[in-house]
């Protein structure tokens, strides 16, 4: 299993661009869920969803949309790029509900740098 | 809406040196995790706990449920070079609920 994986690793964008964060995940994992990171913030969420079809909003949702059309795959668009989203973003999956005795397992990230 | 306190925020200790991290809310909690990420990776998982009181290990760590539900502790003894990264705590108020995250401590080990 290549687990979670995210695309690109690395992005810079202009204010005012679109771009889409890719993320799929090979163990059927029915939640999925984007968060991103700041210094000294920690993990923040940002959309997540229980299953292909459904999705909803976490803690720091504006600026991004998601859909989820397939069990494996979890995109996050930004459709107007801010400054303020600089940010590390993180995609996670589990089989259930992340934590009551669900393993979250987490992508390698995807640094976005909007100037 | 719900916050973790993370302390200390950093640490550079010696290698061998035991180390002990907190979590504390202001709300209770009925389910506290423990994550290390590695420089330039996601985070992975190290401990759960699900009931007050509860104390638990995974090799060098060790970490606890506080009593009131309020906080956590996680420790590490013998520190060596590869226990350098950052650790989050995560608490749950219940299933299905959202997971919220300490801001993280940054460790640090001197060889």
């Amino acid at each position: 299993n290549a687990g979670v994986t995210q695309t690109p690793k690395f992005q810079v964008l202009k204010t005012g661009q679109s771009m889409t964060l890719q993320c799929a995940q090979d163990m059927n994992h029915e939640y999925m869920s984007w968060y991103r990171q700041d210094p000294g913030m920690g993990l923040r969420l940002i959309h997540y969803s229980v299953g292909a079809g459904i999705t909803d909003q976490g803690e720091v949702p504006n600026g991004y949309n998601v859909s989820r059309s397939t069990t494996e795959d979890f995109p996050l668009r930004l459709l107007s790029a801010a400054p303020s989203q600089t940010s590390v973003y993180f995609c996670a999956s589990s089989y259930g509900i992340a934590g009551g005795q669900e393993t979250q397992y987490f992508g390698p990230g995807t640094r976005l740098l909007v100037l | 809406g719900q916050q973790l306190n993370q302390s200390p925020q950093s640490m550079f200790i010696q290698e061998g040196e035991d180390v002990s991290m907190n979590c504390t809310s202001s709300s209770i909690f009925n389910t506290w995790l423990w994550y290390k990420q590695d420089p330039g990776e996601g985070p992975v998982l190290l401990i759960a706990l699900y009931k007050a009181g509860e104390l638990t290990s995974n090799g060098r760590l060790t970490a606890q449920f506080g009593i009131t539900r309020k906080d956590s502790f996680l420790n590490i003894s013998a520190s060596i070079p590869s226990d350098v990264g950052i650790y989050f705590c995560a608490g749950q108020l219940y299933y299905g609920n959202k997971l919220v995250f300490g801001a993280g401590t940054i460790l640090r080990v001197k060889s």
